[in-house]
Protein backbone atom coordinates (compact mmCIF):
# COMPACT_ATOMS: atom_id res chain seq x y z
CA UNK A 1 0.00 0.00 0.00
CA UNK A 2 1.37 3.61 -0.18
CA UNK A 3 3.44 4.58 2.03
CA UNK A 4 4.64 8.36 3.47
CA UNK A 5 7.63 8.72 5.10
CA UNK A 6 8.74 11.68 6.95
CA UNK A 7 11.75 12.96 8.41
CA UNK A 8 13.57 13.51 10.66
CA UNK A 9 11.93 12.03 13.48
CA UNK A 10 12.79 14.29 16.14
CA UNK A 11 14.73 18.13 15.42
CA UNK A 12 16.02 20.53 18.34
CA UNK A 13 16.89 24.13 17.58
CA UNK A 14 17.81 27.13 19.15
CA UNK A 15 15.26 29.43 18.36
CA UNK A 16 15.59 32.10 15.72
CA UNK A 17 17.14 28.81 13.91
CA UNK A 18 15.71 27.82 10.55
CA UNK A 19 13.93 23.83 10.59
CA UNK A 20 12.70 22.02 7.55
CA UNK A 21 11.05 18.72 7.28
CA UNK A 22 10.83 16.86 4.47
CA UNK A 23 7.80 13.88 3.16
CA UNK A 24 8.64 11.32 0.60
CA UNK A 25 6.02 8.86 -1.02
CA UNK A 26 6.11 5.84 -2.28
CA UNK A 27 3.81 6.82 -5.20
CA UNK A 28 2.20 9.52 -6.94
CA UNK A 29 -0.01 11.74 -4.95
CA UNK A 30 -3.01 13.79 -6.19
CA UNK A 31 -2.52 16.36 -3.21
CA UNK A 32 -0.52 16.63 0.22
CA UNK A 33 -1.52 18.23 3.12
CA UNK A 34 0.45 19.40 6.23
CA UNK A 35 -0.62 19.84 9.66
CA UNK A 36 0.65 20.77 13.34
CA UNK A 37 -0.22 18.94 16.48
CA UNK A 38 0.52 20.74 19.24
CA UNK A 39 1.51 19.18 22.65
CA UNK A 40 -1.70 17.58 23.83
CA UNK A 41 -3.78 18.69 21.22
CA UNK A 42 -4.94 17.25 17.81
CA UNK A 43 -3.85 17.69 14.64
CA UNK A 44 -4.86 21.38 12.59
CA UNK A 45 -4.89 21.20 9.15
CA UNK A 46 -2.42 24.07 8.16
CA UNK A 47 -2.56 24.04 3.99
CA UNK A 48 -3.07 22.01 1.19
CA UNK A 49 -0.70 21.72 -2.20
CA UNK A 50 -2.24 20.23 -5.23
CA UNK A 51 0.23 21.58 -8.38
CA UNK A 52 3.49 20.53 -9.49
CA UNK A 53 6.17 22.03 -8.36
CA UNK A 54 3.70 24.47 -5.82
CA UNK A 55 5.07 26.30 -3.55
CA UNK A 56 3.06 28.28 -0.73
CA UNK A 57 3.92 31.03 2.29
CA UNK A 58 2.32 31.05 5.70
CA UNK A 59 4.18 34.18 7.08
CA UNK A 60 7.44 32.21 8.57
CA UNK A 61 6.53 28.84 6.95
CA UNK A 62 6.95 27.92 3.32
CA UNK A 63 5.77 24.81 1.89
CA UNK A 64 6.82 22.56 -1.13
CA UNK A 65 5.39 19.86 -3.38
CA UNK A 66 8.20 18.30 -5.95
CA UNK A 67 8.12 18.34 -9.20
CA UNK A 68 7.07 14.53 -9.45
CA UNK A 69 4.35 14.83 -6.93
CA UNK A 70 6.16 12.41 -4.58
CA UNK A 71 7.73 14.73 -2.26
CA UNK A 72 7.25 18.18 -0.25
CA UNK A 73 8.71 20.08 2.37
CA UNK A 74 8.02 22.29 5.43
CA UNK A 75 10.73 25.37 6.05
CA UNK A 76 10.13 27.46 9.34
CA UNK A 77 12.18 30.57 9.15
CA UNK A 78 13.54 31.87 12.35
CA UNK A 79 11.56 29.31 14.72
CA UNK A 80 9.69 30.99 17.83
CA UNK A 81 8.85 28.71 21.05
CA UNK A 82 5.23 28.59 19.84
CA UNK A 83 6.38 26.74 16.47
CA UNK A 84 6.78 23.62 19.19
CA UNK A 85 4.69 20.61 18.03
CA UNK A 86 4.65 17.70 15.66
CA UNK A 87 4.51 18.77 12.10
CA UNK A 88 2.58 15.78 9.75
CA UNK A 89 2.59 15.98 5.99
CA UNK A 90 -0.24 13.87 4.55
CA UNK A 91 -0.56 12.29 0.80
CA UNK A 92 -4.01 11.70 -1.09
CA UNK A 93 -3.65 8.78 -3.52
CA UNK A 94 -7.51 7.59 -4.82
CA UNK A 95 -9.67 7.77 -1.86
CA UNK A 96 -7.07 7.62 0.93
CA UNK A 97 -5.09 10.10 3.06
CA UNK A 98 -1.95 8.52 4.26
CA UNK A 99 -0.24 10.17 7.06
CA UNK A 100 3.53 10.65 7.28
CA UNK A 101 5.08 9.74 11.14
CA UNK A 102 5.34 13.29 11.75
CA UNK A 103 8.74 15.36 12.64
CA UNK A 104 8.83 16.43 16.74
CA UNK A 105 10.20 19.60 16.61
CA UNK A 106 11.37 21.65 19.75
CA UNK A 107 12.37 24.83 20.60
CA UNK A 108 14.95 26.06 22.83
CA UNK A 109 14.42 29.10 24.18
CA UNK B 1 -18.80 26.77 16.40
CA UNK B 2 -17.36 24.19 13.26
CA UNK B 3 -16.10 21.41 14.94
CA UNK B 4 -15.65 17.48 15.68
CA UNK B 5 -16.82 16.53 18.82
CA UNK B 6 -15.39 12.89 20.60
CA UNK B 7 -16.64 11.40 23.71
CA UNK B 8 -15.09 10.14 26.04
CA UNK B 9 -11.82 12.19 26.48
CA UNK B 10 -10.30 9.51 28.68
CA UNK B 11 -11.05 6.18 29.32
CA UNK B 12 -9.88 3.10 30.80
CA UNK B 13 -11.41 -0.09 30.90
CA UNK B 14 -10.34 -3.75 30.89
CA UNK B 15 -10.24 -6.72 28.43
CA UNK B 16 -13.12 -7.52 26.64
CA UNK B 17 -15.72 -5.14 28.09
CA UNK B 18 -17.71 -3.67 25.10
CA UNK B 19 -16.76 -0.07 24.34
CA UNK B 20 -17.79 2.89 21.80
CA UNK B 21 -16.42 6.35 21.39
CA UNK B 22 -18.69 8.60 19.62
CA UNK B 23 -17.88 11.09 17.07
CA UNK B 24 -20.29 13.83 15.84
CA UNK B 25 -19.29 17.07 13.24
CA UNK B 26 -21.69 19.89 12.91
CA UNK B 27 -20.48 20.33 9.74
CA UNK B 28 -22.29 18.31 7.26
CA UNK B 29 -18.84 16.79 6.19
CA UNK B 30 -19.91 13.84 4.09
CA UNK B 31 -16.48 12.07 4.70
CA UNK B 32 -15.66 10.78 8.54
CA UNK B 33 -12.90 8.81 9.60
CA UNK B 34 -11.06 7.29 12.56
CA UNK B 35 -7.21 7.36 13.06
CA UNK B 36 -5.03 5.52 16.14
CA UNK B 37 -1.97 7.52 17.09
CA UNK B 38 0.58 5.54 18.39
CA UNK B 39 4.50 6.82 19.46
CA UNK B 40 6.53 6.28 16.62
CA UNK B 41 3.77 5.22 14.18
CA UNK B 42 1.98 8.64 13.24
CA UNK B 43 -1.80 8.26 12.26
CA UNK B 44 -3.24 5.49 11.32
CA UNK B 45 -6.47 4.76 9.55
CA UNK B 46 -8.85 2.39 11.31
CA UNK B 47 -11.95 3.41 9.21
CA UNK B 48 -13.57 5.80 7.15
CA UNK B 49 -16.90 6.79 5.78
CA UNK B 50 -17.77 8.51 2.49
CA UNK B 51 -20.68 8.96 3.39
CA UNK B 52 -24.39 7.51 5.08
CA UNK B 53 -24.12 3.76 5.29
CA UNK B 54 -20.92 3.53 3.26
CA UNK B 55 -18.10 2.50 5.32
CA UNK B 56 -14.67 0.91 4.37
CA UNK B 57 -11.29 -0.60 5.97
CA UNK B 58 -8.34 2.00 6.85
CA UNK B 59 -4.70 0.37 7.24
CA UNK B 60 -5.74 -0.78 10.72
CA UNK B 61 -8.93 -1.53 11.39
CA UNK B 62 -9.12 -5.15 13.22
CA UNK B 63 -10.84 -5.59 16.54
CA UNK B 64 -12.76 -2.46 15.61
CA UNK B 65 -16.30 -1.58 13.87
CA UNK B 66 -17.92 1.39 12.38
CA UNK B 67 -21.44 2.66 11.83
CA UNK B 68 -22.71 5.82 9.60
CA UNK B 69 -26.12 5.67 10.32
CA UNK B 70 -26.54 8.94 10.35
CA UNK B 71 -24.68 12.01 8.23
CA UNK B 72 -22.80 13.37 12.11
CA UNK B 73 -22.30 10.13 13.57
CA UNK B 74 -19.40 8.22 13.23
CA UNK B 75 -19.17 5.75 16.08
CA UNK B 76 -16.20 3.01 16.95
CA UNK B 77 -16.82 0.27 18.92
CA UNK B 78 -14.16 -1.86 20.26
CA UNK B 79 -16.50 -5.09 20.53
CA UNK B 80 -13.77 -6.79 22.92
CA UNK B 81 -10.78 -4.55 23.55
CA UNK B 82 -7.28 -5.78 24.19
CA UNK B 83 -3.95 -4.70 25.80
CA UNK B 84 -2.86 -3.72 22.36
CA UNK B 85 -5.50 -1.36 21.59
CA UNK B 86 -4.12 0.99 24.20
CA UNK B 87 -3.60 4.37 22.17
CA UNK B 88 -5.12 7.91 21.29
CA UNK B 89 -7.48 8.19 19.05
CA UNK B 90 -8.89 10.64 16.95
CA UNK B 91 -11.97 11.20 14.66
CA UNK B 92 -12.02 13.36 11.61
CA UNK B 93 -14.06 15.12 8.84
CA UNK B 94 -13.93 16.95 5.67
CA UNK B 95 -16.22 17.67 3.09
CA UNK B 96 -15.90 15.26 0.53
CA UNK B 97 -14.27 12.64 -0.94
CA UNK B 98 -10.64 11.35 0.70
CA UNK B 99 -8.31 14.48 0.74
CA UNK B 100 -9.48 16.99 -1.35
CA UNK B 101 -10.00 19.61 1.54
CA UNK B 102 -8.25 19.80 4.99
CA UNK B 103 -9.85 17.39 7.74
CA UNK B 104 -11.36 18.55 10.99
CA UNK B 105 -10.04 16.71 13.74
CA UNK B 106 -11.70 16.55 17.24
CA UNK B 107 -9.87 16.49 20.22
CA UNK B 108 -9.11 12.69 20.75
CA UNK B 109 -9.75 10.36 23.40
CA UNK B 110 -7.04 8.65 25.35
CA UNK B 111 -8.09 4.81 25.92
CA UNK B 112 -6.62 2.51 28.05
CA UNK B 113 -7.17 -1.09 28.16
CA UNK B 114 -5.63 -3.23 31.30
Amino acid sequence: GQQVMQIPQYQHVQEGEDFTTYCNSSTTLSNIQWYKQRPGGHPVFLIQLVKSGEVKKQKRLTFQFGEAKKNSSLHITATQTTDVGTYFCAGRAGNMLTFGGGTRLMVKP
Amino acid sequence: EAQVTQNPRYLITVTGKKLTVTCSQNMNHEYMSWYRQDPGLGLRQIYYSMNVEVTDKGDVPEGYKVSRKEKRNFPLILESPSPNQTSLYFCASTATGGGNYGYTFGSGTRLTVV
